[in-house]
């Protein structure tokens, strides 16, 4: 089955314990991206990549870290997360840039306490 | 700089009835135009996309959307609401002329469907 997967689902964690949150899919797209959804805001982009090795800041990357050594996976980083990074996290992928459409990963609720 | 604005927070509507949910954008060029819907636990699933050629597009589940070029508004509609139709949904834009590869999403309008 074509799918994104994230991992965790749910993760609740200290200020500034550093942690991953991790992002497959089988699909070979080139496209990746990271989006925060908080309420009223909408999805906001975190980092996106274009391809391996290709990454690029989005509207709201600080405290945030991306790596894409391998064009299935696209984790995202908080070195040291602060409650204002409590939301919900979504790995959305497209074969080629953006005129096509995403296929979303189905979301980490993380919890900064 | 692109942007796009989705008016109603939430849409209440009688199973049965139409329902159109409202989508306005702003873009330097031509538009890519989607819709996304997201049901509770859920990721975003994609219903509709508009590239170019007939203004009326036609996705998943019933759904059509109407790309209006002078009123800048790709509106989301269907003839006959159902129940499972309550979701939150999402429009959103990308200038097909900008070399930023970014998809701006509306901050999403809630559609209730009652029985």
């Amino acid at each position: 089955e074509a799918q994104v997967t994230q991992n965790p689902r749910y993760l609740i964690t200290v200020t500034g314990k550093k942690l991953t949150v991790t992002c497959s899919q089988n699909m070979n797209h080139e496209y990746m991206s990271w989006y925060r959804q908080d309420p009223g805001l909408g999805l906001r982009q975190i980092y996106y990549s274009m391809n391996v090795e290709v990454t690029d800041k989005g509207d709201v990357p600080e405290g945030y870290k991306v790596s894409r050594k391998e064009k299935r996976n696209f984790p995202l980083i908080l070195e040291s997360p602060s409650p204002n990074q409590t939301s919900l996290y979504f790995c959305a992928s497209s074969l080629s840039g953006t005129a096509y459409g995403y296929t979303f990963g189905s979301g980490t609720r993380l919890t900064v306490v | 700089a692109q942007s796009v604005a989705q008016p109603e927070d939430q849409v209440n509507v009688a199973e049965g009835n139409p329902l159109t949910v409202k989508c306005t954008y702003s873009v330097s060029g031509n538009p890519y135009l989607f819709w996304y819907v997201q049901y509770p636990n859920r990721g975003l699933q994609f219903l509709l996309k508009y590239i170019t050629g007939d203004n009326l597009v036609k996705g998943s589940y019933g759904f059509e959307a109407e790309f209006n070029k002078s009123q800048t508004s790709f509106h989301l509609k269907k003839p006959s609401a159902l129940v499972s139709d309550s979701a939150l949904y999402f429009c959103a834009v990308r200038d097909m002329g900008s070399s930023a590869s970014k998809i701006i999403f509306g901050s999403g309008t809630r559609l209730s469907i009652r029985p």
